[in-house]
């Protein structure tokens, strides 16, 4: 059985500051990390998404994952309060048969206050 | 490029009644999805097409669940009866697939705005 775990929170940061993210998955063969961000009533939104180890950077968002400790995070710059959301981890792998299905854990709610 | 649409939006029974949902997916796409998302958890998967055939439903509680996709483009979900646990929002989602000639790795899931189903 496939899981993604992460702190459900809620993770408070003052406006302006970093927001760090973090999320580990327990199966080695996954391949594809993703983070959606979740406005309250809404549907899940992709923000980012790494495929190989090390940084990669979009704007204030900065994915990290590193495979071998089978750990992925997300980093927010100068968060806003329209940050404030439910942030979703996903991973996917192939079950051979390129099936391509996201687990994903049950979110981080982060509030950045004004 | 309209997204994924899905009816109703809400939708509130009484527990043993039947409820089904509507999904049309981006148009082209051939792999769609049907997820539960449980207030406070993230999205589960229940059941996945490809084109018209099920790729994977191992995770549909077949005995009051069903889906289909007759026409390898929208989709209906239907549970009969209702129980209280089945109260979430079921989303619908779907990506380009192999047939994009894209990666499925490197394809974006595009999820569709959800009903809130509220069983009492």
């Amino acid at each position: 059985q496939k899981e993604v775990e992460q702190n459900s929170g809620p993770l408070s940061v003052p406006e302006g500051a970093i927001a760090s993210l973090n999320c580990t998955y327990s199966d080695r063969v996954s391949q594809s990390f993703f983070w959606y961000r979740q406005y309250s009533g809404k549907s899940p939104e992709l923000i980012m998404s790494i495929y190989s180890n090390g940084d990669k950077e979009d704007g204030r968002f900065t994915a990290q994952l590193n495979k071998a400790s089978q750990y992925v995070s997300l980093l927010i710059r100068d968060s806003q309060p329209s940050d404030s959301a439910t942030y979703l981890c996903a991973v996917t792998d192939s079950s051979g048969a390129g099936s391509y299905q996201l687990t994903f854990g049950k979110g981080t709610k982060l509030s950045v206050i004004p | 490029e309209a997204g994924v649409a899905q009816s109703p939006r809400y939708k509130i029974i009484e527990k043993r009644q039947s409820v089904a949902f509507w999904c049309n997916p981006i148009s082209g796409h051939a792999t769609l999805y049907w997820y539960q998302q449980i207030l406070g958890q993230g999205p589960k998967l229940l059941i996945q097409f490809q084109n018209n055939g099920v790729v994977d439903d191992s995770q549909l509680p077949k005995d009051r669940f069903s889906a289909e996709r007759l026409k390898g483009v929208d989709s209906t979900l239907k549970i009969q009866p209702a129980k209280l646990e089945d109260s979430a929002v079921y989303l619908c989602a779907s990506i380009g697939g192999r047939t994009s000639g894209r990666s499925p790795y490197t394809d974006t899931q595009y999820f569709g705005p959800g009903t809130r189903l509220t069983v009492l």
